[in-house]
């Protein structure tokens, strides 16, 4: 069964410095997509990037990037120079049907980021 | 427009009583997800509709029942809820068989008294 985990509850940085927020995952599939959302309080969870197992290149979307190491089942996002409205939910996620239902996605239990001046 | 509308955005409702919660895509997707994001739990798959069919169900009670009248509309209908059917419920659409994210609404905050 596949399986995310984010084992930091909670996370602290100051900003303009980076992050790193962990997550890694278990599947038995050859193909999958590991993605991040954000969550603020509003409740909308924003997309914020997205690796596919076959790619050879980490994935970069301005300030974030996700550190993928697939030998180590590892897809931990950075974000660059943080600011104060990066302070957020963070959810790590994995698509159930890869390159079908791209929205049927497991999640992690999420990461709180605090973002301090 | 925002890609996914969902509405209402807060709803408090007894327990005998019916209501449904609507979401709506402009981003020509062809399929919507139902999820359901309760308190210290990770986020719940409820349903999952592809070009309008209905292709996964949860196992979710059927006291929540979908309803997905065309590609851009989706719709959960509520009745005799119980106080831990008190959530925060997202709608989601993508587009089938595609490389690329699914998009979220901003939810519907559901209490259940």
């Amino acid at each position: 069964a596949q399986k995310i985990t984010q084992t930091q509850p909670g996370m602290f940085v100051q900003e303009k410095e980076a992050v790193t927020l962990d997550c890694t995952y278990d599947t038995s599939d050859q193909s999958y997509g590991l993605f991040w959302y954000k969550q603020p309080s509003s409740g909308e969870m924003i997309f914020l990037i997205y690796q596919g197992s076959y790619d050879e290149q980490n994935a970069t979307e301005g300030r974030y990037s996700l550190n993928f190491q697939k030998a180590r089942k590892s897809a931990n996002l950075v974000i660059s120079a943080s600011q104060l409205g990066d302070s957020a939910m963070y959810f790590c996620a994995m698509s159930r049907d890869y390159g079908g239902s791209q929205g049927n996605l497991i999640f992690g239990k999420g990461t709180k980021l605090s973002v301090k001046p | 427009e925002t890609g996914v509308t969902q509405t209402p955005r807060h709803l408090v409702m007894g327990m005998t009583n019916k209501k449904s919660l609507k979401c709506e895509q402009h981003l020509g997707h062809n399929a919507m997800y139902w999820y359901k994001q309760s308190a210290k739990k990770p986020l719940e798959l409820m349903f999952v509709y592809s070009l309008e069919e209905r292709v996964e169900n949860n196992s979710v009670p059927s006291r929540f029942s979908p309803e997905c009248p065309n590609s851009s509309h989706l719709f959960l209908h509520l009745h005799t809820l119980q106080p831990e059917d008190s959530a925060l419920y997202l709608c989601a659409s993508s587009q089938q068989g595609a490389w690329t994210e699914a998009f979220f609404g901003q939810g519907t905050r559901l209490t259940v008294v």
